[in-house]
């Protein structure tokens, strides 16, 4: 069974359109993360929710939502997509939202292509 | 924010022990020293990772400088499957696991 899986693995869209990526952990974590890997392949954090509280938020575009309905999920809804926004997100999560000794579990990445 | 300094770019030999440095040398007590790889179209895979002591797990050894300005992460013997981007991070404690990716070394394995 997959530890972090993210839907869907590939995703083609118009500028301008709304879209959502889900992710999900089985691992039991408490603290589940959202990550973007731009086409330098930089990877920077964008968001952060410890037991469905957001934690840290980067500067990210106010059109970026991340959404936690339980500890297990954590959904990234993007609104009016533009170019810039090409890019492959990864999901993780970890146990300890503030301990610094645990290490985080990444997804495999949804590679998000904006036509 | 405790930065690291890493290789652009390291070569092994399949079978030969490798050894990746980072440079931290303005690490504070209370930040850990933690190494993930990015295999090809793949996630980041977390490692190992260490605070003052040397550590050791099925992955890899982390040997950690006694000032601990630098660390070595050590893949004892590479594999094709082991070329991949490796990243050395400082996560500090209560600090809400904010971890801050750098360019990382990217390792390539030679048959």
């Amino acid at each position: 069974d997959t530890a972090v899986s993210q839907t869907p693995k590939y995703l083609v869209t118009q500028m301008g359109n709304d879209k959502s990526i889900k992710c999900e952990q089985n691992l039991g974590h408490d603290t589940m993360y959202w990550y973007k890997q731009d086409s330098k392949k930089f990877l920077k954090i964008m968001f952060s929710y410890n037991n469905k509280e957001l934690i840290i938020n980067e500067t990210v575009p106010n059109r970026f939502s991340p959404k936690s309905p339980d500890k297990a999920h954590l959904n990234l809804h993007i609104n009016s997509l533009e170019l810039g926004d090409s890019a492959v997100y990864f999901c993780a999560s970890s146990q300890g939202g503030q301990n610094g000794n645990q290490p985080q579990h990444f997804g495999d990445g949804t590679r998000l292509s904006i036509l | 924010d405790a930065k690291t300094t890493q290789p652009n770019s390291m070569e092994s030999n399949e079978e030969e022990p490798v050894h990746l440095p980072c440079n931290h040398s303005t690490i504070s007590g209370t930040d850990y020293i933690h190494w993930y790889r990015q295999l090809p179209s793949q996630g980041p895979e977390y490692v190992i990772h260490g605070l003052t002591s040397n550590v050791n797990n099925r992955m890899a050894s982390l040997a950690i400088a006694e000032d601990r300005k630098s660390s070595t992460l050590i893949l004892h013997r590479a594999t094709l499957r082991d070329a991949a981007v490796y990243y050395c991070i400082l996560l500090a404690i209560y600090n809400n696991n904010d971890m801050r990716f750098g360019a990382g070394t990217r390792l390539t394995v030679k048959p």
